[in-house]
């Protein structure tokens, strides 16, 4: 079975510092692909970032990248500069076996 | 990106009523289409996966003839809340994918707001 975990409920920054979400997952599956996704108060889920496992180097999509780290089983997000519009729950998920399993989600708080 | 569209986006129904929620795929084929739902301050829990002009699949825990979906053309599916009650008061989410375009990536919809009274 997939599982995913995020183990920071709530994350702050001060605007334009950096932080980093943790995400571990767990599959069976040998390929499959890992998404981070922002929800803001609208509740529209927004792709920001994503992973194919077979590709070593991390991803990267200006501001945010990722640290892949496959034999761990760690995909962290990193949030540079980080801007008061990044403010929203954060959640880490997992597509494999065709079906997307999301983590708990993280709150990031943008401090001004 | 591929756009979705759900109606409505807000709905108060009365307890035993049904509601329906619609989920259209605007410049693309869905031929795959799931529905979550998501109570306050949680995660998407996949409720159900449907496939053009197939049955859902459900997962475990979700009933069927509770939550019925139909997914009868490539822009469109339905999901249909029976004899509603209070505890299926909760925020739904569709999402879709071009399977056959060998895509992977799911594109969301803004999400329908379920009030049962």
């Amino acid at each position: 079975a997939q599982t995913v975990t995020q183990s920071q409920p709530e994350m702050s920054v001060q605007e334009a510092e950096t932080v980093t979400l943790s995400c571990t997952y767990d599959t069976s599956e040998s390929d499959y692909y890992l998404f981070w996704y922002k929800q803001p108060p609208s509740r529209q889920m927004i792709l920001v970032i994503r992973q194919e496992a077979y590709k070593q180097q991390n991803a990267t999509e200006n501001r945010f990248s990722v640290n892949f780290q496959k034999a761990a089983k760690s995909f962290s997000l990193k949030i540079s500069d980080s801007q008061l519009g990044d403010a929203a729950m954060y959640f880490c998920a997992d597509l494999g076996a065709q079906k997307l399993v999301f983590g708990q989600g993280t709150r990031l708080t943008i401090n001004p | 990106g591929a756009v979705v569209s759900q109606h409505p986006s807000w709905v108060i129904c009365k307890s035993g009523t049904s509601v329906k929620i619609e989920c259209r795929s605007l410049d693309f084929q869905a031929t795959t289409m799931f529905w979550y739902r998501q109570f306050p301050k949680q995660s998407l829990m996949l409720m159900a996966t449907s496939n053009e002009g197939s049955k859902a699949t459900y997962e475990q825990g979700v009933e069927k003839d509770k939550f019925l979906i139909n997914h009868a053309s490539l822009t469109l599916s339905t999901l249909t809340v029976t004899s509603a009650h209070p505890e299926d008061s909760s925020f739904y989410i569709c999402s879709a994918r071009d399977s056959l375009a060998g895509d992977y990536e799911q594109f969301f919809g803004p999400g329908t707001r379920l009030t049962v009274l």
